[in-house]
């Protein structure tokens, strides 16, 4: 069975750091895509990062420079590292597994970011 | 630019049948997309991918019930026998080189 376990969201003052974590269970997050989503309290779906099987990265605009995704095949984890924290970047965040194209087929359960003063 | 648009909010009656849509941006008429249920304080749940051919590959355990459709640049998600849990937010979602894109969300509410 397919499991993402996120953790590490906290709350954190604006300009700090954050690592989020993603444990997957099930598959090898070396085998899919992944991909980082957020919520806004109240708000719709963001997408905010993509990792590829190959390693390459890609990045929402609002984050750009600032968060880092990447993986470490040998715990089967996702991360998200998050630097120069802004009150919007406060949110929900989800990682999510992505199917053969880019559908995003599996998703976890959140872990909430705050960031405020 | 890559941009997904649904409406705001819908509302069927109990035991009836809904269709949500989605539209595409011009341009984007060809892309694939996935519908994703989030029920109230809930994380998403896929639900499904429209296929180039008209057919859906479902998620695990999704019931007959939800199917989907498509007629140009619009993207349809059908319910039928509308039961209370389906009340929730259905987003659409598709993808391009190196980005994912969300639709704003539908709130559906069931009478």
């Amino acid at each position: 069975e397919v499991q993402l376990v996120e953790s590490g969201g906290d709350l954190i003052q604006p300009g700090g750091s954050l690592r989020l974590s993603c444990a997957a269970s099930g598959f090898t997050v070396s085998s899919d895509n992944m991909t980082w989503v957020r919520q806004a309290p109240g708000k719709g779906l963001e997408w905010v990062s993509l990792i590829y099987i190959g390693g390459n990265t890609n990045y929402a605009d609002s984050v750009k420079g600032r968060f880092t995704i990447f993986r470490d095949n040998s715990k089967n984890t996702l991360y998200l590292q998050m630097n120069s924290l802004r009150a919007e970047d406060t949110a929900i965040y989800y990682c999510a597994r992505e199917g053969v194209a880019g559908s995003l087929e599996y998703w976890g359960q959140g872990t909430l970011v705050t960031v405020s003063s | 630019q890559l941009v997904l648009t649904q409406p705001p909010s819908a509302s069927a009656s109990l035991g009836a049948s809904v269709i949500l849509t989605c539209t595409l941006s011009s341009g984007h008429s060809s892309y694939l997309i996935a519908w994703h249920q989030q029920r109230p304080e809930k994380g998403p749940r896929y639900l499904m991918k429209l296929n180039n051919d008209g057919s859906h590959t479902k998620g695990d355990g999704i019931p007959d019930r939800f199917s989907g459709s498509r007629y140009g640049a619009e993207r349809y998600l059908t319910i039928s026998s509308l039961q209370s849990e389906d009340e929730a937010d259905y987003y659409c979602q598709t993808w391009d080189a190196g980005i994912r894109v969300f639709g704003g969300g539908t709130k559906l509410t069931v009478l």
